[in-house]
């Protein structure tokens, strides 16, 4: 199994501003993965990001809105641009399990913009 | 297109009784579907994962059913307690993607598990 540490858990922020979200692995792993949950709705899978190169973002997600680093195996930010309230979500980083067999997820990161 | 969909959306039940959650999906190729339980302010956590040759798993008092010719899933709680109280995933995972040993998940809309006292 692997154990994520997500920060911050929660975070109220103005219109306008900028806020990263870290991801801390406790053990390498290859891919990770950063969702978005809209109230009320399920996960929707944002951008994966692999260590050493750019992140793949899904239909409808673009890097100037939601950049994402991924300096070594065990790490990973995802930053929420010019925030709206309708960036109002959680935020769940993941990480597979070996053989595609387990998905775990951080503890998500709850973002209310006013 | 890949889809999952989860009924009822939501349930209320009393504690002690049993309750079952249907997930029905169209995601092919299919690697393997798994029921996630996710608390209020928490990540989803696993509680079972289920091939295509799996008929049924059980982990504790959560008994997961797979139907994979219909492509029909259930989950069924026995003996229902308050903790039990949360939403409930349904997720199927496609075959490998891209070259990679992930298969991309689809996640249904979960059902909202409300037990009273």
């Amino acid at each position: 199994s692997a154990v994520i540490s997500q920060k911050p858990s929660r975070d109220i922020c103005q219109r306008g501003t900028s806020l990263t979200i870290q991801c801390q692995v406790d053990s390498q792993v290859t891919m990770m993965f950063w969702y978005r949950q809209q109230p009320g709705q399920s996960l929707t899978l944002i951008a994966t990001a692999n260590q050493g190169s750019e992140a793949t973002y899904e239909s409808g997600f673009v890097i100037d809105k939601f950049p994402i680093s991924r300096p070594n195996l065990t790490f990973s930010t995802l930053t929420v641009s010019n925030m709206s309230p309708e960036d109002s979500s959680i935020y769940l980083c993941s990480v597979a399990g070996r053989r595609n067999t387990e998905a775990f997820f951080g503890q998500g990161t709850r973002l209310t913009v006013v | 297109k890949n889809q999952v969909e989860q009924s009822p959306q939501s349930l209320i039940i009393l504690e002690g009784k049993n309750c079952t959650l249907q997930c029905n999906y169209t995601v092919s190729p299919f690697s393997n579907l798994r029921w996630y339980k996710q608390d209020t302010g928490r990540g989803p956590v696993s509680l079972t994962i289920m091939t295509f040759s799996e008929n049924t798993k059980s982990n504790g008092r959560y008994t997961a059913t797979l139907d994979a010719d219909t492509k029909q899933s259930s989950l069924h709680i026995t003996a229902s307690q308050l903790s039990d109280s949360a939403s409930y995933i349904c997720v199927v995972s496609g075959h490998y993607a891209g070259g990679t040993s992930y298969g991309k998940l689809t996640f249904g809309q979960g059902t909202i598990l409300t037990v009273h006292p």
